[in-house]
């Protein structure tokens, strides 16, 4: 069974453009979270979706946001990149409210 | 808002040292799950425990979950190199739809 994929693995912008990350969950998952972890951090969580829709969201400013299609990937959106953007950006799946959660390998941001 | 605190927060150790990680909070989980992290990479579930005083046993890896279900530890025997990484706890916060992730302990095996 093909695990959470993502793309691209690495990601070089430069500060004010806006980058655009691509997750694919695990067949039959409906539940995508976005997480943002910088360098020697913990994980941040960033959003989440589910059928569909947006379910919740961290303390991230508007500048964050994604969408998931009909067929349950996801993209993730980061407008007017700052220099602090440069993290792991981390993409996991589940089955709608199970607590396990699936991650992929993550695409590194570089804003400079 | 819910956190959960892992201690300690580094810990270097020889090859065929035993070792504890905690994790702690101060509320109620309905569930722990443990993950490990090695660098550049995403976190890979290692359990799950969902029954107050709970212990489950992963070949070396000994996790249990407190009475309360407010706190949790990892226990490593003998580790090994292979072991090194990034140990996280994490659950999901009650009623707010959000999935919390602990501090990490960084986990240095030394061959």
């Amino acid at each position: 069974e093909a695990g959470v994929t993502q793309s691209p693995t690495h990601l070089i912008k430069t500060r004010g453009q806006q980058a655009t990350l691509r997750c694919s969950p695990i067949s039959g998952h409906t539940s995508v979270y976005w997480y943002q972890q910088a360098l020697g951090l913990g994980l941040q969580f960033l959003l989440w979706y589910d059928e569909g829709e947006e379910r919740n969201r961290g303390n991230f400013p508007p500048r964050f946001s994604g969408r998931q299609f009909p067929n349950y990937s996801s993209e993730l959106n980061v407008n007017a990149l700052e220099l602090e953007d440069s993290a792991l950006y981390l993409c996991a799946s589940s089955s709608f409210l199970e607590n396990e959660q699936y991650f992929g390998p993550g695409t590194r941001l570089t804003v400079t | 808002t819910q956190l959960l605190e892992q201690s300690p927060q580094f810990l270097s150790i020889q090859e065929g040292e035993n070792l504890t990680v905690y994790c702690n909070s101060s509320s109620v989980f309905s569930s722990l799950q443990w993950y490990r992290q090695e660098p550049g990479e995403g976190p890979v579930l290692l359990v799950t425990v969902v029954t107050g005083g709970e212990v489950k046993k992963l070949k070396r890896l000994t996790f249990q979950f407190g009475d309360a279900r407010k706190d949790s530890s990892l226990h490593i025997t003998a580790a090994q190199p292979g072991d090194t990484g990034l140990y996280l706890c994490a659950g999901p916060s009650s009623g707010t739809y959000k999935y919390i992730f602990g501090t990490g302990t960084r986990l240095k095996v030394l061959a």
